[in-house]
């Protein structure tokens, strides 16, 4: 149990266009998802916490506008990177956490994540 | 200081050995703590959560030090499997997110 998928798994774009990620917890369903991004070598970084039904809330220094999150439903989250730059190349994993009798778990399931390459 | 901190080795043992991670975090309200494993270019998985009275999987054992603030992941009978990148996750007690270490390299040798 505790499947997530992600869509596209990779994806090469140009500069100026908008890309968007999909999200999938496949047998469970996640009030909450979370999108990071990591670099290589480097540790993940939190981009913004999706909630299902409300907006999503992101981190310092990253702009909603330009990474729009939509949390349609228990089951769905999806990131759109808008007008991508080549700094915006990168490798983009969400995770879903899994509720427990109603209850947080924290436990966090991963998709296999999308690389990003903007030319 | 970060909130989570780990050697990041390399760690580079040979086949059958034990091997021991600590991490050490540093928001004393921290509640869950886990570890995950993350192969290189791929997502990280849950390898498992950290409970207060310790928890054991198999060949790994988990405890939790909250006086010292230090989790630690014990490895036995390593296999060439267990090659991967472990990563120390802790969550701000109270909030949505999770705090990740740098991760500790460990390579298994034949």
């Amino acid at each position: 149990g505790a499947v997530v998928s992600q869509h596209p798994s990779r994806v090469i774009c140009k500069s100026g266009t908008s890309v968007k990620i999909e999200c999938r917890s496949l047998d469970f369903q996640a009030t909450t998802m979370f999108w990071y991004r990591q670099f290589p070598k480097q540790s993940l970084m939190l981009m913004a916490t999706s909630n299902e039904g409300s907006k999503a809330t992101y981190e310092q220094g990253v702009e909603k506008d330009k990474f729009l999150i939509n949390h349609a439903s228990l089951t769905l989250s999806t990131l759109t990177v808008t007008s991508a730059h080549p700094e915006d190349s990168s490798f983009y994993i969400c995770s879903a956490e899994r509720t427990q009798a109603g209850a947080r778990s924290y436990e966090q399931y991963f998709g296999p994540g999308t690389r990003l390459t903007v030319t | 200081r970060k909130e989570v901190e780990q050697d990041p080795g390399p760690f580079n043992v040979p086949e059958g050995a034990t091997v021991a991670f600590n991490c050490t975090y540093s928001n004393s309200a921290s509640q869950s703590f886990f570890w995950y494993r993350q192969d290189c270019r791929k997502e990280p998985k849950l390898l498992m959560s950290v409970y207060s009275s310790g928890n054991e999987d198999g060949r790994f054992t988990a405890q939790l030090n909250r006086a010292s603030q230090y989790i630690s992941l014990l490895i036995r009978d390593s296999k060439l499997s267990d090659s991967a990148t472990y990563l120390c996750v802790v969550n701000n007690g109270g909030a949505n997110n999770l705090f990740f270490g740098t991760g500790t390299r460990l390579t298994v040798i034949p």
